[in-house]
């Protein structure tokens, strides 16, 4: 299994820009969580999906985060219109619903937002 | 704040000596696990220990779960220098599969 896919790796655009991000969960997997990481939050959980229905939003900073999971095998995170305090490292995971399983992480998306 | 909370932030040794990080946590658990994440890659998964163990071991890892206490420790024996790197302990409370990472630990192993 080629694990969570990820893309891009790295973006850098302009205040103002949209930015989206995506996301390919490991195939089988249930559940799809989209994390941010950055030095002064650490890791923060923005949202998770269970077989494709959004579960638990309460972690997206405000209006301008949105996320889809379309089908089983791809979701995105979009953030519209993108600001500097938006620059971060961005995570998918995805695990499987039984036994309480361990969630594989994607390599990341590294955005800057100047 | 965060559910879970490692100790120490970081954590300097010599290859060869253990390495001892610490977790605690506030409310209820199902689940504890231990993920690591080298520099500028994602977190991969080490151990699980769910909410009635004390006690597992993988390898050269060593958790235990104090429940009593809302804590947790991991121990990495014989460490070596490619163990550098950030572990972080992650708690399942009541929202199945949802998981609450502390701040992590650094751990540097020099050789």
């Amino acid at each position: 299994d080629a694990g969570v896919i990820q893309s891009p790796r790295h973006e850098v655009t302009e205040m103002g820009q949209e930015v989206t991000l995506r996301c390919k969960p490991i195939s089988g997997h249930d559940y799809l969580f989209w994390y941010r990481q950055t030095m002064m939050r650490g890791l923060e959980l923005l949202i998770y999906f269970n077989n494709n229905v959004p579960i638990d939003d309460s972690g997206m900073p405000e209006d301008r985060f949105s996320a889809k999971m379309p089908n089983a095998s791809f979701s995105t995170l979009k953030i519209q219109p993108s600001e500097p305090r938006d620059s971060a490292v961005y995570f998918c995971a995805s695990s499987l619903v039984s036994p309480p399983d361990t969630q594989y992480f994607g390599p990341g998306t590294r955005l800057t937002v100047l | 704040s965060q559910q879970g909370e490692e100790d120490p932030q970081a954590l300097s040794i010599q290859e060869g000596e253990n390495a001892t990080m610490n977790c605690s946590y506030k409310t209820s658990i199902n689940n504890l696990q231990w993920y690591r994440q080298n520099s500028g890659r994602g977190l991969v998964h080490l151990i699980l220990i769910r909410s009635n163990e004390r006690e597992k071991h993988s390898g050269r890892l060593r958790v235990t779960l104090d429940t009593s206490k809302k804590s947790s420790s991991l121990l990495i024996t014989a460490s070596r220098a490619a163990d550098t790197a950030s572990y972080f302990c992650a708690t399942e409370g009541t929202s199945y599969g949802k998981l609450t990472f502390g701040q992590g630990t650094i751990l540097t192993v020099h050789p």
